[in-house]
């Protein structure tokens, strides 16, 4: 049973970045099958989606963050990683990572993890 | 990119057939597959519809998927309302530009 899990500091202050990591366990991360993807829900509001990476490491990002927001994998760890940077209030939240079989099924994700952007 | 409009919130009550919808903003909502996602508070997202109708493994037939193109919507309807339904729940798409992926605003589906 494939499992997801993310890691990463709770506090982030703003003007710095961001990191977690999701580790995959029950399954590999190199494969062409899934798109690995994050996608956080900030307090009182919706789900969005972020972006994901490919096993080959090609990406694709949410437009509105591109600037932003980077994503890497390590096959070897069997792990993907998200990096935030300039982080202000509005990116506090929870962040999810979420394997993607395609046009955005997201058929496992992880339990998320609790982001506050605070100095 | 465009944008998926779900209400904001629904109630019925158990044993009732509900219908939540999702209309797209621009572009076709054939044009690419819709999902609907289930969130109980506290917990991960989870799938109940992909490819616009289709079920995964271990969702109840009760709930049921559909695109309507007349209206550019999508819809999920859950029949014989269990208050374990109780839940937010959000559709999602893609866009051909950029293959980005779009949620709706969720809807919070109160059965009482």
């Amino acid at each position: 049973q494939v499992q997801l899990q993310e890691s990463g500091p709770g506090l982030v202050k703003p003007s710095e970045a961001l990191s977690l990591t999701c580790i995959v366990s029950g399954g590999s991360v190199n494969t062409d099958s899934y798109y690995w993807s994050w996608v956080r829900q900030t307090p009182g509001k919706g789900l969005e989606w972020l972006g994901y990476i490919y096993y080959t490491g090609s990406t694709n990002y949410n437009r509105s963050l591109k600037s932003r927001v980077a994503m890497s994998i390590e096959t070897s760890r069997n792990q993907v990683s998200l990096r935030l940077t300039s982080v202000t209030a509005a990116d506090t939240g929870v962040y999810y990572c979420a394997r993607d079989r395609g046009f955005g099924w997201y058929d496992k994700w992880g339990q998320g993890t609790l982001v506050t952007v605070s100095s | 990119n465009f944008v998926l409009t779900q209400p904001h919130s629904v109630s019925e009550s158990p044993g009732k057939t509900v219908t939540i919808s999702c209309t797209r903003s621009s572009g076709a909502i054939g044009s690419n597959h819709v999902q609907w996602y289930q969130q109980r508070p506290g917990s991960a997202p989870t799938n109940v519809i992909y490819e616009d109708n289709q079920r995964p493994s271990g969702v109840p037939d009760r709930f049921s998927g559909s695109i309507d193109s007349s209206s550019n919507s999508a819809s999920l309807t859950i029949s014989g309302l269990k208050t374990e339904d109780e839940a937010d729940y959000y559709c999602q798409s893609s866009s051909d530009t950029y293959n980005q992926r779009v949620f709706g605003g969720g809807t919070k589906l109160t059965v009482l």
